[in-house]
């Protein structure tokens, strides 16, 4: 299985602080990789897929970058509403894996 | 708009089997691989598995395989993950996904005697 390491695991931001949480892949994935937020008691909601592209409705203070084994996810402007937690998956080879996940909470 | 509700969930005993279902609505259910995913008290996710558009094809998490099995009923819009000999370590929320962006709500399974 393709092991996904993400960082940090918690995080704690001021208001309008960028942040950035990275996923590592133990094998490169092709961009095969999309971002979610989950806030508490939700659904997981879809941030970024094919590593950098932003869904439908994501604010553009999202992004994603990244290639091979390295990823990350920039949020550029904390904003209240983005605390929560959020995770990475990996699409490029079945079983499909999901980071460790990444708490986030405004400072 | 795309809806995933999923059902079935609850409370069981160890060894017991129990039977998801989620019903999908806003797309036409058979053209779309769908998957399940289960998340645990812990938060960690679990991608248990996939089924082709047509019902015809499965995928698995390798550690899941003999025990999960995932099928559908295009006829119904219904995806299914009948789960037999269940352990504790299988408490959790499932949910239902069309990959990569639609979730279900989740429904909560809890393992326990």
């Amino acid at each position: 299985d393709i092991q996904m390491t993400q960082s940090p695991a918690s995080l704690s931001a001021s208001l309008g602080e960028t942040i950035s949480i990275e996923c590592r892949a133990s094998e490169d994935i092709y961009s095969n990789l999309a971002w979610y937020q989950q806030k508490s008691g939700k659904s997981p909601q879809l941030l970024i897929y094919a590593a950098n592209r932003l869904q439908d409705g994501v604010p553009s203070r999202f992004s994603g970058s990244g290639s091979g084994t390295q990823y990350s996810l920039k949020i550029s402007g904390m904003q209240p509403e983005d605390e929560g937690d959020y995770f990475c998956l990996q699409g490029s080879k079945f079983p499909w894996t999901f980071g460790g996940g990444t708490k986030l909470e405004l400072k | 708009e795309v809806q995933l509700v999923e059902s079935g969930g609850g409370l069981v005993q160890p060894g017991a089997s129990l039977k998801l279902s989620c019903v999908a609505s806003g797309f036409t259910f058979s053209d779309y691989w769908m998957s399940w995913v289960r998340q645990t008290p812990g938060k960690t996710m679990e991608w248990i598995g996939d089924i082709k558009y047509d019902g015809s094809y499965t995928n698995y998490a390798p550690s899941l395989k003999n025990r999960f099995t995932i099928s559908r009923d295009n006829a119904k819009s219904t995806l299914y993950l009948q789960m037999s000999n269940v352990r504790s370590e299988d408490t959790a929320t499932y949910y239902c996904t069309r990959a990569p962006g639609y979730w279900g709500q989740g429904v909560m399974v809890t393992v326990s005697s």
